[in-house]
């Protein structure tokens, strides 16, 4: 079976920096995804790492070690509009499927 | 313009009844899932079809039917409603249905069953 591990909840002050830590364990792996959900939202795509290594986009960074099954997403210069749940989600093959995490859900404060 | 949208956005119906969701994608894209999110907001897909084929098929109950017309359009037909069959339900379409490829998602629907 497949499990990924991202913490409940984070909570941060607007401007700084935090990491979203998530752990897998899969049968079958072709990359890590990151997807960002607000409340009563739907999930919006963030960024995908096939390879090991840093993806930057923008103020979002994400990480992958394959070797490790663990990866992250970096937020940068923190806003109160990155108030939101963030999930890691894993493909599998078989036809384009996406295993998510249970959800880290970020406070940005004043 | 709507990528992805759901009809309806919100269902209040009894324990029983059928009922059914419509989703339709105007992105050109090959395949189409459904998702459920529960009340901890855990994601699990249900279905997925491409180009009408149906191609991830999870360990739904057979109350649950897709129904996918054509490629733009894929509905999700739910008989003998339960109170464990209260959730959001999303449906979402990518360009790809064999390779990883971002998944665009609708805006949901709100399933409450009394």
């Amino acid at each position: 079976g497949q499990s990924l591990e991202q913490p409940s909840e984070v909570t941060a002050v607007e401007g700084a920096i935090v990491q979203i830590n998530c752990t897998y364990q899969t049968s079958g792996f072709y990359g890590l995804s990151w997807y960002q959900q607000h409340d009563g939202g739907a999930p919006t795509f963030l960024s995908y790492n096939a390879l090991d290594g840093l993806e930057e986009t923008g103020r979002f960074s994400s990480f992958l070690s394959r070797s490790d099954s663990y990866g992250y997403l970096l937020l940068q210069e923190l806003q109160m509009k990155d108030s939101a749940s963030y999930f890691c989600a894993v493909f599998t093959g078989g036809g384009n499927k996406l295993t998510f995490g249970t959800g880290t859900q970020l406070k940005v404060e004043l | 313009d709507t990528a992805v949208s759901q009809t309806p956005k919100y269902l209040v119906t009894q324990m029983g009844n059928d009922k059914s969701i419509k989703c339709e994608q105007n992105l050109g894209h090959d395949t189409m899932y459904w998702y459920k999110q529960d009340s901890k907001k855990f994601l699990k897909i249900m279905f997925s079809y491409n180009n009408k084929e149906l191609i991830i098929n999870e360990t739904v109950p057979n109350r649950f039917s897709p129904k996918s017309p054509d490629k733009a359009h894929l509905n999700l037909h739910i008989n003998s409603l339960e109170l464990g069959d209260s959730a959001v339900y999303f449906c979402a379409s990518s360009q790809d249905g064999a390779l990883p490829d971002t998944q665009y998602f609708g805006p949901g629907t709100r399933l409450t069953v009394l």
